[in-house]
């Protein structure tokens, strides 16, 4: 089973430069997440989804924009790189809420 | 601040030895509470989870325990081994200005050495 599947695993920016990280389920969950988790901390939720074509924002949104086009898809677009969005970022998804999230692998990402 | 912190950043403990996790919240609303480890290098992983109408669950080799008097909860883990080295997060399901989230705290890093 494949689960949440987030790509790329890696990625270097260069200060100003786009980039949508891609995360997909296969479990047909209606609620999709996206977290960013810095360097000894929890993780902070930065979007969240409730079903196709519904978007919220999370505790720091900033700097992001996200789509939610199909139930499986849920992509998070960077517009301006800045240092500030380094980190490792996880996407998760639950059947409904207040319920088990489950994880993806993560995107690490680098703004230099 | 955060509404879920746990006590310790760091536990170190022998293989075969029980080990104690514990996680403190503020929140009191709160009714549904979630234990995740995470490996380096890995997304969190769900351990187990417990609803604020339980004060206690046990799964395979692990017990979570909830005391809502004093809003803490524990994670309790028999005869530890090396492959629970991880980090262990609490996280709890409050409402904030996103609506119903789930809220982790900071994690403590469990060590276990043979």
């Amino acid at each position: 089973n494949a689960g949440v599947t987030q790509t790329p695993k890696f990625r270097i920016l260069k200060i100003g430069q786009s980039m949508t990280l891609q995360c997909t389920q296969d479990m047909n969950h209606n609620y999709m997440y996206w977290y960013r988790q810095d360097p000894g901390m929890g993780l902070k939720l930065i979007y969240y989804s409730v079903g196709a074509g519904i978007t919220d924002k999370g505790e720091v949104p900033n700097g992001y924009n996200v789509s939610r086009s199909t139930t499986e898809d849920f992509p998070l677009r960077l517009e301006l790189a800045a240092p500030s969005q380094t980190s490792v970022y996880f996407c998760a998804s639950t059947l409904a809420g207040r319920n088990i999230q489950y994880f993806g692998a993560g995107t690490r990402l680098s703004v230099l | 601040g955060e509404s879920v912190g746990l006590h310790l950043p760091t536990l170190s403990v022998q293989e075969g030895d029980n080990s104690i996790i514990n996680c403190a919240y503020s929140n009191s609303a709160s009714d549904y509470f979630i234990w995740y480890k995470q490996e380096s290098g890995k997304g969190p992983q769900f351990i187990i989870d417990i609803r604020s109408n339980m004060d206690k669950r046990q799964g395979q080799r692990v017990t979570v325990l909830l005391n809502k008097t004093v809003k803490h909860l524990s994670l309790q883990i028999a005869a530890t081994q090396p492959g629970d080295s991880a980090v262990y997060f609490c996280a709890e399901y409050a409402i904030n200005q996103a609506g119903t989230a789930l809220i982790f705290g900071k994690g403590t890093t469990l060590s276990v050495s043979s």
